[in-house]
């Protein structure tokens, strides 16, 4: 099973919108809908930003939003802030049982 | 409080095994699925496989397949994840996650251990 494809970095100015994609093939992200985004801080646990595709538990601002077209799931940041900067993960359903990693994009706040 | 909570950092040499476990409280421990995350300094998220304390089911992800083992003790509310034939490139922070249903599928990860750093050295 080989990662999802994300980009290494993706960079923005505070308040600005930034959109991270997340590639894989019709076996899994556009297979289902289960791809699920995550953050994380350096020496910390990942957090989950989005879940489903596209939905957002409670406790995740409403700058957080996810959405899929076809193979590829994304995941927009609006009104950057500061403590935003942190690597992203996708994680998507592969069938047969099986989840597969994003390679992880690395956020940074101009 | 819900919470899973994973044991210290191990060093071991190269060709030894470690276990490492993730104890869980604060929710029904046979209701969930746990997974298990591997992550190299410096890498990426890696998927490892899950366990299903309800009733022992496991799956393994192809790459750790032969070499990795998770168990569980349902009275004591804790999973286990063993490796072995351990080699440098396996030095990483592992992970543990709960995993939660929506409907009648297995979403995301909602909450997460603190991380076992597993340093391989001769």
């Amino acid at each position: 099973q080989s990662a999802l494809t994300q980009p290494a970095s993706v960079s923005g100015s505070p308040g600005q919108s930034i959109t991270i994609s997340c590639t894989g093939t019709s076996s899994d992200v556009g297979g289902y809908n289960l791809v699920s985004w995550y953050q994380q801080h350096p020496g910390k646990a990942p957090e989950v930003m989005i879940y489903d595709d596209s939905k957002r538990p409670s406790g995740v601002s409403d700058r957080f939003s996810g959405s899929k077209s076809d193979n590829t799931a994304s995941l927009t940041i609006s009104g950057l802030q500061a403590e935003d900067e942190a690597e992203y993960y996708c994680f998507s359903y592969a069938g047969s049982s099986s989840w597969v990693f994003g390679g992880g994009t690395k956020l940074t706040v101009l | 409080q819900v919470q899973l909570v994973q044991s210290g950092a191990e060093v071991r040499k190269p060709g030894a095994s470690v276990k490492v476990s993730c104890k869980a409280s604060g929710f029904t421990f046979n209701d969930y699925i746990i997974h298990w995350v591997r992550q190299a300094p410096g890498q990426s998220l890696e998927w490892m496989g899950w366990i299903a304390p309800g009733d022992g089911a496991t799956r393994y992800s192809q790459k750790f397949q032969g070499r990795v083992t998770f168990t569980r003790d349902t009275s004591a509310s804790a999973a286990y994840m063993e490796l072995s034939s351990l080699r440098s490139e396996d030095t990483a922070v592992f992970y543990c996650a709960r995993q939660f249903k929506t409907g009648t599928l297995w979403s995301a990860f909602d909450i997460w251990g603190q991380g076992t750093l597993v340093t391989v050295s001769s």
